[in-house]
């Protein structure tokens, strides 16, 4: 099975720096994806890392390390509407050359940011 | 603009009595998915579908059943809803492979009385 583990709730004040972690085991990684979710809407996708490394979109970034089978999510200049959840997923594949996968999610991080 | 659209956005049914959930989509992604999400929790990959190749996860109950008649629809059939069963159903799509995210629609919520 898949065994993805993130801090259930986190909070910050507007304007700053929040770094959200997930940590991941699993057999097949293909991938992992960040997602945020308001309550009561879909998930909304956010990043994504394949590779070990660092991924910036804006005020978001994403890092990837396989081996430690170890991600964050990093926001910036959190703005009152950040406040969300944000779920880390894992793409697993059955089949090595396959890039069909399933998704698994972490339970998610509820972010709050107080002004 | 290209979307997945679930249909109803509410849902109440009575207990033990069947229901189905539908979802379309306009991308023309040939993977869909549903997921179960209960308050606070993760969503929970019940199957998928690949083009009209079936999918299912090995902890999805038999209660739960899935149809595909073509690439832009996919229905969930519940056959006897229990009150466990009261939670968030979502519906993705993908594209198979690379950086592509899923694209989720907007969910139906289920409440069983």
């Amino acid at each position: 099975g898949q065994n993805i583990d993130q801090p259930t709730e986190m909070t910050a004040t507007e304007g700053a720096i929040v770094q959200i972690n997930c940590t991941y085991q699993t057999s097949g990684f293909n991938g992992l994806f960040w997602y945020q979710q308001h309550a009561g809407e879909a998930p909304t996708f956010l990043s994504y890392n394949v590779l070990d490394g660092l991924e910036e979109k804006g005020r978001f970034s994403s890092f990837l390390s396989r081996s430690k089978g170890y991600s964050y999510l990093l926001l910036k200049e959190l703005q009152m509407k950040d406040s969300a959840s944000y779920l880390c997923a894992v793409r697993v594949t059955a089949d090595r050359g396959s890039t069909l996968g399933r998704l698994y999610f972490g339970r998610g991080t509820q972010l709050t940011v107080w002004p | 603009d290209a979307m997945v659209i679930q249909n109803p956005r509410y849902q109440v049914t009575q207990f033990g009595k069947p229901v189905t959930l539908s979802c379309s989509q306009t991308l023309n992604h040939n993977v869909m998915y549903w997921y179960q999400q209960k308050s606070s929790q993760a969503p929970k990959l019940l199957f998928h579908y690949y083009d009209k190749d079936f999918n299912n996860e090995a902890d999805t109950p038999d209660n739960f059943q899935s149809r595909r008649p073509n690439t832009s629809f996919c229905f969930l059939d519940i056959r006897s809803p229990g009150l466990g069963d009261a939670a968030m159903y979502l519906c993705a799509t993908s594209r198979v492979g690379g950086s592509y995210g899923y694209t989720f629609g907007s969910g139906t919520r289920l409440t069983v009385v």
